[in-house]
């Protein structure tokens, strides 16, 4: 089946560690894109990118990383540097290089959980 | 930068009757697309229906419709004859340049 896969569902960080949050998608979309979701905060853009080895900065980038190698795969690493990470993460992409009016589709997610 | 404002941040409706969702934006684009998402409790954003500004008639998806006011920048959806799986978030989302969402209504259906 088509669609996009995150990684894992639920994961644990320790203080000071960075963890990577996997997204493969095999929709064939140029476009992909890191959301950030908190309660009562809607959605916020951390990263996305247009096309591979290409990725732009979205209002929230601060604490994150991201890289894209392969069309269908663009990782989130969660730095030490986010002082705030506990969070649930959503990966989406659409179809083109970016432009208005293309439908983002996600994933089903991952909650990142610092202890 | 464009806002997108969902005022009712909890909404509940009784199985079978009909339920109205509200969305206010701000804008200064002339082209731009707007989006309904719901999610479910199993969180996964799902596409409920879509807008296009420079089209005046309402979008419709079966038991949901919007009503788009342009001049008013507001984008309300419409659940008909709601369903015990029609509980959910719902988000509004507005797309000029760049996604916005709203903050979310949570939608309670009653049996």
């Amino acid at each position: 089946d088509g669609g996009i896969t995150q990684s894992p569902k639920y994961l644990f960080r320790k203080e000071g560690q960075n963890v990577t949050l996997s997204c493969e998608q095999n929709l064939n979309h140029d476009a992909m894109y890191w959301y950030r979701q908190d309660p009562g905060q809607g959605l916020r853009l951390i990263y996305y990118s247009q096309i591979v080895n290409d990725f732009q900065k979205g209002d929230i980038a601060e604490g994150y990383s991201v890289s894209r190698e392969k069309k269908e795969s663009f990782p989130l690493t969660v730095t030490s540097a986010q002082k705030n990470p506990t969070a649930f993460y959503l990966c989406a992409s659409s179809i083109g290089v970016r432009e208005i009016g293309n439908t983002i589709y996600f994933g089903e997610g991952s909650w990142l959980t610092v202890v | 930068a464009q806002t997108v404002t969902q005022s009712q941040p909890e909404m509940s409706v009784q199985e079978a009757e009909t339920v109205t969702l509200s969305c206010t934006y701000d804008t200064s684009e002339s082209d731009y697309y707007l989006f309904w998402y719901k999610q479910p409790p199993s969180r996964q954003m799902i596409l409920v229906i879509r807008q296009e500004a420079y089209k005046q008639q309402n979008a419709t998806e079966n038991r949901f419709s919007v009503n788009f006011q342009k001049a008013a920048k507001s984008f309300s959806l419409k659940i008909s004859d709601s369903q015990l799986g029609d509980a959910a978030m719902y988000f509004c989302a507005f797309d000029g340049n760049q996604f916005y969402f709203g903050t979310g209504t949570s939608l309670t259906v009653i049996p």
